[in-house]
Formats: structure tokens, C-alpha cells, sequence
């Protein structure tokens, strides 16, 4: 296994345009994170899977952010109508818990860095 | 929200010094754990500490969670170019029947040859 994988790395795209990122985390996780960190800051939680279960959403995560994690592997998050604030690097985790575990570390992916332009 | 406050934010020092850097809460945490994250990366984890008043070691990195779970301590001793990044602290805070790391702001740290 080679860790969370996440796709593409790098996306600029003009404001008011969709956009989609894949993060592959480690086979044997059942925990999925993602989160959003801006420049001096640290990263700041949007959502969190248990299997395909979306347990838990930030009120970071406005209308136009959904996530989905359909066969709990692999989870998307989309952007709609992307706007200059939305750019930064969305992070994605995977954890291996069993759920009320908190002793468990985190592994996170390279992340996927967003430029709106 | 339950926040974290990590000091100090920067840190620019030479190669061979001792620093601390330190991460505060009000709100009890059951676990605390610490990452380095290098630029343009992921954080990348360093140790999770459970027990009040925990002492672990990484080499020349030890961390101590305070006696209350309120708070954390990172030291380096001798520090190395290598070192350098940014040093981010994550406490598990229970919400909706999960464990939801939440992160400080973090201390970027550099050290210089």
C-alpha cells in the first residue's frame, strides 16, 4: 500500500466553474477525513466518513461542497460555482479507529492544492 | 470549537540549538498527537500521546502531555536543518459520536546550517 493518494495534485481553475478531487486512502481504513488548509493556517476539518457513512460535517461545508465516499474506498469532494475563497489545499485522511478510538494517528495525503483564478 | 493555541507561531534558529514549542487548551483532549508538515505536503505524524502526563521520545524529539489533557509540549534537542517545518498539534474532541481531530495553528520552524 502506498499510503492516501490523492488526485490531481495541483488544479487552477476560473471562478464559477466545478471541481472534483479523488482520495484513495489505505485499503484497511474505515475512516476518511478531509480538511481545508489555508496559507499560516492549520488544517481545519470539512467532513469525516465511517465506511460510506458521512458522519460528521463542518459548517465550513457550505451548499456548494459535497463529498461522497460510495463503496467506502475511494471519496470525492466536489466544489460548485468555485469562488476565490475556496482556494487552498483540500487534505485528505484515513485513519484505521474503530469508532469511540481516539488513540489512533492519522495519515494524510499530499493534498490537492486549488487555485481559483 | 474547541481550540488549540500553539506558541510561538515562528521560530528561526541555528543548527545545534534546544527549542520547545508548546500547544494550549481550555478543553480537555483524550488524545493529542503531533505532525510535521513540510511545504506543499500532507502533515505527516509524529506521535499520539493518551496518558495525563505522558512523556514520549523520538530521538532527539520529546513530547509530554500535560497532567490535566489540557496541554502539550514538543522539545528538540540539537537541532538539525532537517527539522524544519511546520509543527502542528491536533487534539481528539468528541463530537456526533466521533473523534474529530482538531488542529492548532501551528509553529513553523527553521533551522538554519
Amino acid at each position: 500500500d502506498t499510503g492516501v493518494s490523492q488526485n490531481p495534485r495541483h488544479k487552477i481553475t476560473k471562478r464559477g466553474q466545478n471541481v472534483t478531487f479523488r482520495c484513495d486512502p489505505i485499503s484497511e481504513h474505515n475512516r476518511l477525513y478531509w480538511y481545508r488548509q489555508t496559507l499560516g493556517q492549520g488544517p481545519e476539518f470539512l467532513t469525516y466518513f465511517q465506511n460510506e457513512a458521512q458522519l460528521e460535517k463542518s459548517r465550513l461545508l457550505s451548499d456548494r461542497f459535497s463529498a461522497e465516499r460510495p463503496k467506502g474506498s475511494f471519496s470525492t469532494l466536489e466544489i460548485q460555482r468555485t469562488e476565490q475563497g475556496d482556494s487552498a489545499m483540500y487534505l485528505c485522511a484515513s485513519s484505521p479507529a474503530a469508532r469511540g478510538d481516539s488513540s489512533y494517528g492519522y495519515t494524510f495525503g499530499s493534498g490537492t492544492r486549488l487555485t481559483v483564478v | 470549537t474547541q481550540l488549540l493555541e500553539q506558541s510561538p507561531q515562528f521560530l528561526s534558529i541555528q543548527e545545534g540549538e534546544n527549542l520547545t514549542v508548546y500547544c494550549n487548551s481550555s478543553s480537555v483532549f483524550s488524545s493529542l498527537q503531533w505532525y510535521r508538515q513540510e511545504p506543499g505536503e500532507g502533515p505527516v505524524l509524529l506521535v499520539t500521546v493518551v496518558t495525563g502526563g505522558e512523556v514520549k521520545k523520538l530521538k532527539r524529539l520529546t513530547f509530554q502531555f500535560g497532567d490535566a489533557r489540557k496541554d502539550s509540549s514538543l522539545h528538540i534537542t540539537a537541532a538539525q536543518p532537517g527539522d524544519t517545518g511546520l509543527y502542528l498539534c491536533a487534539g481528539a474532541a468528541y463530537s456526533g459520536g466521533s473523534y474529530i481531530p482538531t488542529f492548532g495553528r501551528g509553529t513553523s520552524l527553521i533551522v538554519h546550517p
